[in-house]
């Protein structure tokens, strides 16, 4: 199975921050990369799919690039309700794998 | 409105079966794939396996393969998750989410089924 690898396992930040995490697959996955949102006690959100492409209704200060292996989920600049856990997942092949997730934490 | 609408929380004692389910309204149900996805208390979401409930083409991790069974009735646009014998390492939440295409990310996820096993 491709495995996913994120960084940082978590990180603090203030309102207004930038912010990116990585995310990193033991093969060439192409684009076939998602970036999801999970709140505490909810379900998990498609954030942005294609690797670059935003889900509909998802902010623009959500943005997502990479190839290959190496990828990255940027948000320009973090709003309160961003506060959450974000993970990448590939779709290139089954079975789909996760990457271990990234919590963003206030500071 | 697309909705995926999960059964109710489960508890469980070791050893005992159990069927979780997943109903799909707001799109044609038969032409989506359904997945299911495991998070173990404060953990990370886990793959388990998928369903194409069309003509029931079904995928599963090899770290969940014949430790559960993935089914669906398309006559009532509705997907399973099934355990024989639940082991108390199967506590958690289950997620059912839909998939668009052979290689789609997951659009759309249900509310989540807890399943509890204790003894």
């Amino acid at each position: 199975a491709i495995r996913m690898t994120q960084s940082p396992s978590s990180l603090s930040a203030s309102t207004g921050d930038r912010v990116t995490i990585t995310c990193r697959a033991s093969q060439d996955i192409s684009t076939y990369l998602a970036w999801y949102q999970q709140k505490p006690g909810k379900a998990p959100k498609l954030l942005i799919y294609t690797a670059s492409s935003l889900q509909s209704g998802v902010p623009s200060r959500f943005s997502g690039s990479g190839s290959g292996t190496d990828f990255t989920l940027t948000i320009s600049c973090l709003q309160s309700e961003d506060f959450a856990t974000y993970y990448c997942q590939q779709y290139y092949t089954y079975p789909r794998t996760f990457g271990q997730g990234t919590k963003v934490e206030i500071k | 409105e697309v909705q995926l609408v999960q059964s109710g929380a489960e508890v469980k004692k070791p050893g005992e079966s159990l069927k979780i389910s997943c109903k799909g309204s707001g799109y044609s149900f038969t032409t989506y794939w359904i997945g299911w996805v495991r998070q173990m208390p404060g953990k990370g979401l886990e793959w388990m396996g998928i369903i194409y409930p069309g003509d029931s083409d079904t995928r599963y991790s090899p770290s969940f393969q014949g430790q559960v069974t993935i089914s669906a009735d398309k006559s009532i646009s509705t997907a399973y998750l099934q355990w024989s014998s639940l082991k108390t390492s199967d506590t958690a939440i289950y997620y059912c989410a839909r998939q668009s295409g052979s290689n789609s990310p997951l659009d759309y996820w249900g509310q989540g089924t807890l399943v509890t096993v204790s003894s």
